[in-house]
């Protein structure tokens, strides 16, 4: 069975852009969810998505969306770049999207804001 | 709001020495419990997870963890440190009957001293 799935692994872009990555989950998966991982700030909740529907959001400035896709594929977005937003940007998918069930991780895309 | 704290940034020991990380949870309600590795430049991978079954939880390479309610703590424990355990470690927590919001600590590096 196929993982997680997120492209690009690497991306380097200037401040002001924006930058779209895509997060393919594990089949069967309808729920995923984004995190971002800094070394200062650890792994931050940005959102989860389940069935198309945004469930719940974590504490980002709106320059920061999502979507998901009817096959579970996501997406998220980041507008108006800036230096701050240099991360690894982690998706993991759920089967379930209950509580009790593990998360499974992509590698993450690392975005350099330059 | 569940939280999670992990006593340590940095912890070494010699191979084949008891490895201890530390982690204390905050939760209004019963808690899901995770351990996460995570190697360098990739995802983060399940360890074991408590979900109100046994407290003693066995994972996978030989670590365990132990749910202790009245200490609100999970530490994660493997009686013999391998070159192959260093890695981050991260503890997280989610709520039972929660949507698939998962808090994480701010991890702990393990070196492993040969």
């Amino acid at each position: 069975k196929a993982g997680v799935t997120q492209t690009p692994r690497y991306l380097i872009k200037t401040r002001g852009q924006q930058v779209t990555l895509s997060c393919s989950p594990i089949s069967g998966h309808r729920s995923v969810s984004w995190y971002q991982q800094t070394p200062g700030q650890g792994l931050q909740f940005l959102f989860e998505y389940f069935s198309e529907t945004q469930r719940n959001k974590g504490n980002f400035p709106g320059r920061f969306s999502g979507r998901q896709f009817s096959n579970s594929r996501s997406e998220m977005n980041v507008s108006t770049l800036e230096l701050g937003d240099s991360a690894l940007y982690l998706c993991a998918s759920n089967p379930t999207g209950q509580g009790d069930t593990e998360a499974f991780f992509g590698q993450g895309t690392r975005l350099t804001v330059v | 709001a569940q939280s999670v704290t992990q006593l340590g940034s940095h912890v070494s020991v010699s191979e084949g020495a008891l490895v201890l990380l530390r982690c204390n949870y905050s939760s209004s309600v019963p808690p899901y419990l995770f351990w996460y590795v995570q190697y360098p430049n990739q995802g983060l991978q399940l360890l074991l997870k408590y979900t109100s079954a046994a407290t003693l939880v066995k994972g996978i390479n030989g670590f365990e963890a132990e749910f202790k309610k009245s200490e609100t703590s999970f530490h994660l424990t493997k009686p013999s440190a391998h070159m192959s355990d260093a890695a981050e470690y991260f503890c997280a927590v989610s709520v039972s009957g929660g949507y698939q919001k998962v808090t994480f600590g701010t991890g702990t590096k393990l070196q492993v001293i040969p």
